[in-house]
């Protein structure tokens, strides 16, 4: 089982462009997370799901979106991406007892 | 909303010394306290927790303490060995909070050889 993977590990963009971060999960966890990663500031909630087709807003959603249109997968997208999207971005799943996170996308924008 | 406050951001132990970081929570109903440890290029994984009406549990060389009365739980390492170095997270979950934890901001951990 791969557990929790990422797409891509590693972007660039310029500030404007658009891109989709990929979560899929093979834990048939109900719940999952996109968390931002920030020196000195930990985790912070983007948006999460608790089930396929639901999404809701988390801590810190301005400039994001989501998707769970699959079980298994959970989209975030920038539309137009600003400087102070440039993070490391983890998705996760579970439950509040236990959480399984990803890999990471570090994503930078210039 | 609840505030999650960590120390210290870095700490350096000798090897086989004990490391204790410390975290502070503000809404007295928060009632779950996990802790995450994350290596290097890799995402955090759950590695204790602690829910309110407990004051300690232990696991090998870690354990949890908490302290609801001055709202702060403490996590502490044992023996200390080079596979601990690693960001530690603490974090807390508020009755009301809708599966959100709220988290600390993380401490360094370095074990010296």
């Amino acid at each position: 089982n791969a557990g929790v993977t990422q797409t891509p590990k590693f972007r660039v963009l310029k500030t404007g462009q658009s891109m989709t971060l990929l979560c899929a999960q093979d834990m048939n966890h109900e719940y999952m997370y996109w968390y931002r990663q920030d020196p000195g500031m930990g985790l912070r909630l983007i948006h999460y799901s608790v089930g396929e087709g639901t999404t809701a807003k988390g801590e810190v959603p301005d400039g994001y979106n989501v998707s769970r249109l699959k079980k298994q997968n959970f989209l975030l997208g920038l539309e137009s991406a600003a400087p102070s999207q440039t993070s490391v971005y983890f998705c996760a799943t579970g439950t509040i007892n236990e959480q399984f996170f990803g890999p990471g996308t570090r994503l930078t924008v210039l | 909303g609840e505030n999650v406050e960590q120390h210290p951001s870095t700490l350096s132990v000798q090897e086989g010394d004990s490391a204790v970081i410390k975290c502070t929570y503000s809404d007295s109903a928060s009632n779950y306290f996990p802790w995450y440890k994350q290596e290097l290029g890799k995402g955090p994984q759950l590695i204790i927790d602690i829910r309110s009406n407990v004051g300690e549990k232990k696991d090998q060389r870690i354990a949890v303490t908490l302290n609801k009365t001055a709202k702060h739980f403490s996590l502490h390492i044992t023996e200390t060995q080079p596979e601990d170095s690693a960001v530690y997270f603490c974090a807390a979950y508020p009755r009301d909070s809708n599966y959100q934890l709220i988290w600390g901001a993380g401490t360094k951990l370095i074990i010296k050889p």
